[in-house]
């Protein structure tokens, strides 16, 4: 019973292609969010929903479009891949609880653009 | 803007205590937090930090909190060889979090 879920955890894609990382989230949480790890380990937030609206979009390339059909789930759809892109994305969401706006955390995707 | 700051690497000898420090820029981050991330897995929320707090221990881990000067330092004590990972600090930015650039723990036997 995985708190926060994100498919696939691999996937290695040729440039030009079009992918999507599908995320699920079973903790009734209102806010959900991409992060974008590098090759560094460097941590940056993407996007931000809340309750299925986008509260936070940093500078992304608009080939990065997030879908979310409803608060359980955020998508990440990448157009056009281009080897910049391999990294490690990772789904997450929040909810206020005793510890305050704790963000739990996905396994993480692993992309790789050949 | 907000920036969180720490050092790159530590390295430490089995049994020995570690200690990671950091700062953040935001004074109104009302909660500070320890991610752990071990190699090829996802981030692990290792303990976190109320503003109003300067101490919270947990077990071996002991969070010191310095809001004057914006820092927030990581202890672990008796480090054992499992503890090697990239800890993460953040800071509460609004409704998401701002990391650091994560500090490698490489712990020798």
């Amino acid at each position: 019973d995985t708190a926060v879920s994100q498919t696939p955890k691999y996937l290695v894609t040729q440039m030009g292609n079009d992918k999507s990382i599908k995320c699920e989230q079973n903790l009734g949480h209102d806010t959900m969010y991409w992060y974008k790890q590098d090759s560094k380990k460097f941590l940056k937030i993407m996007f931000s929903y809340n309750n299925k609206e986008l509260i936070i979009n940093e500078t992304v390339p608009n080939r990065f479009s997030p879908k979310s059909p409803d608060k359980a789930h955020l998508n990440l759809h990448i157009n056009s891949l281009e080897l910049g892109d391999s990294a490690v994305y990772f789904c997450a969401s929040s909810g206020i609880e005793g510890n305050g706006n704790t963000i739990y955390f996905g396994e993480g995707s692993w992309l790789t653009v050949v | 803007g907000e920036d969180v700051e720490q050092s790159l690497f530590l390295s430490v000898r089995e049994g020995d205590s570690s200690v990671i420090n950091c700062t953040y820029t935001d004074s109104s981050s009302t909660y500070l937090y320890w991610y752990k991330q071990e190699p090829g897995a996802g981030l692990q929320l290792l303990t976190y930090i109320f503003s109003n707090m300067d101490m919270k221990q947990d077990q071996r881990l002991t969070v010191l909190l310095n809001k004057k000067d914006k820092h927030l330092s990581l202890r672990i004590a008796d480090t054992q060889t499992g503890d090697s990972a990239i800890y993460f600090c953040a800071e509460a930015a609004g409704t998401a979090l701002i990391f650091g650039k994560g500090t490698t723990l490489s712990v020798s036997s």
